[in-house]
């Protein structure tokens, strides 16, 4: 079966600093993948999507960037944080072809 | 306009109750149609798809009205493990999903 996995769990950073999450999906070849973040009491905004390694596209522009070094594996980054960029980060997945998404457990970032 | 539109709650009800939501959409070539379940602090997880006629899992049921453009969730005999934040999400004819605010449930003994 297919699991999604995300680290860190959790993450204090200081405005300025760079970030780097990941995302790995196990089980499956192929698969679209998906960063939306969730600011405190509101919805998932999509950040950006991948269709396959090396193919990103970006739905918000931000001081975030992602890439997709492997199949598998789907980086968010950042250069300089900014405090409005606290939120939970979550990771999903989908097979091309479907709709429904399958999240991975987030990782809950703080900007101070 | 929001694209998705939830009434975000709360919605107190007693063990045993029944409860609906109901969540609008603005995009009328939307395709697809999902409720999701989040627990605090956690990831959203696949509750059901919302299919043209109607379906039914267990306690739980979803309408779909495309001419009104809304989506509803009917939960029976609520138990206090229901108690959770319930998104509406709509596929556009995109590859990326729109999901509503969330409307939180709260079940209580």
């Amino acid at each position: 079966s297919q699991t999604i996995h995300q680290w860190p769990a959790t993450l204090v950073q200081p405005v300025g600093s760079p970030l780097s999450l990941e995302c790995t999906v196990e089980g499956t070849s192929n698969p679209n993948l998906y960063w939306y973040r969730q600011a405190a009491g509101r919805g998932l905004q999509l950040l950006f999507y991948s269709v396959g390694i090396g193919q990103i596209s970006s739905e918000v522009p931000q001081n975030l960037s992602a890439s997709r070094p492997q199949d598998r594996q789907f980086i968010l980054s950042s250069k300089k944080l900014l405090l409005s960029d606290s939120g939970f980060y979550l990771c999903a997945w989908t097979l091309n072809g479907e709709i429904s998404q399958y999240f991975g457990p987030g990782t809950r970032l703080t900007v101070l | 306009r929001k694209e998705v539109e939830q009434d975000p709650g709360p919605f107190n009800v007693p063990e045993g109750a029944t409860v609906a939501f109901n969540c609008t959409y603005s995009n009328s070539a939307s395709q697809s149609f999902f409720w999701y379940r989040q627990d605090c602090r956690k990831e959203p997880k696949l509750l059901m798809s919302v299919y043209s006629s109607g379906n039914e899992d267990g306690r739980f049921t979803a309408q779909l009205n495309r001419a009104s453009q809304y989506i509803s969730l009917l939960i029976r005999d609520s138990k206090l493990s229901d108690s959770a934040t319930y998104l509406c999400v709509v596929n556009e004819g995109r590859r990326a999903l729109t999901f509503g605010s969330g409307t939180r449930l709260q079940v209580q003994p």
